[in-house]
């Protein structure tokens, strides 16, 4: 069975930090992995992936990614946070499988 | 390029309902999934459908809930007998589906279902 962790339901950064988003996996083999963002009354967006080949994935609004197996983590950066960037997002792995699994989350505000 | 598209946006029944919602995927898809999504979780598989195709549905698809897509285009999904644990936000999402490893999912803006 294969199961996402988000550590931290709700995180505030002020504008312009570090925005650091944690997910961590749990698959006997590598997943596919994924962040999705939500905003309020919406659907989700990709903002990037990971399937194969180099660990350190960029995707939109400058987000980026980077995979560690030896960690199971596939946490979520960005170097300095904007006041758009409050959503909630969302880590998903699947495992050779059109199916997704989503962790529970992580709200993330952004203090002016 | 038109994205996932669901209606309707808001639907509030009560207990006891059949409440159908609808999907439109984005045009040329062959994927389309539904999730549902309940306050403070992130969505759960419910089913997914290659063309007309229903390949696989999750524990959580109970025999109230039916999916169709007949025609490989639209998808509906119907509630019979609705439960107060049925409310959510139901999510479509649609794929190209032809390559596992480079397949994305596009999500609709959901269809956020009250049962009183």
């Amino acid at each position: 069975a294969q199961s996402v962790t988000q550590l931290g339901s709700h995180v505030s950064v002020s504008e312009g930090a570090l925005v650091l988003l944690r997910c961590n996996y749990s698959s006997s083999v590598p997943p596919y992995l994924f962040w999705y963002v939500q905003y309020p009354n919406q659907g989700l967006q990709l903002l990037l992936k990971y399937t194969t080949g180099a660990t350190l994935v960029k995707g939109i609004n400058g987000f980026e990614a980077e995979f560690k197996k030896s960690e199971t983590s596939f946490h979520l950066t960005k170097p300095s946070a904007h006041m758009s960037d409050a959503a909630e997002y969302f880590c998903a792995v699947n495992l050779r499988s059109y199916q997704l699994t989503f962790g529970k989350g992580t709200k993330l505000s952004v203090i002016p | 390029d038109t994205g996932v598209s669901q209606d309707p946006r808001h639907k509030i029944t009560k207990r006891g309902q059949n409440v159908t919602f609808r999907c439109d995927p984005i045009s040329e898809h062959n994927r389309l999934y539904w999730y549902r999504q309940t306050l403070g979780q992130g969505p759960e598989f419910l089913t997914y459908f290659q063309n007309e195709a229903q390949l696989e549905k999750s524990r959580l698809l109970s025999d109230r809930f039916s999916a169709e897509r007949p025609k490989g285009s639209f998808s509906t999904l119907e509630i019979q007998r609705t439960e107060q644990g049925d409310s959510a936000m139901y999510l479509c999402a649609s794929s190209v589906g032809l390559d596992l490893s480079t397949d994305t999912q596009y999500f609709g803006p959901g269809t956020r279902l009250t049962v009183l």
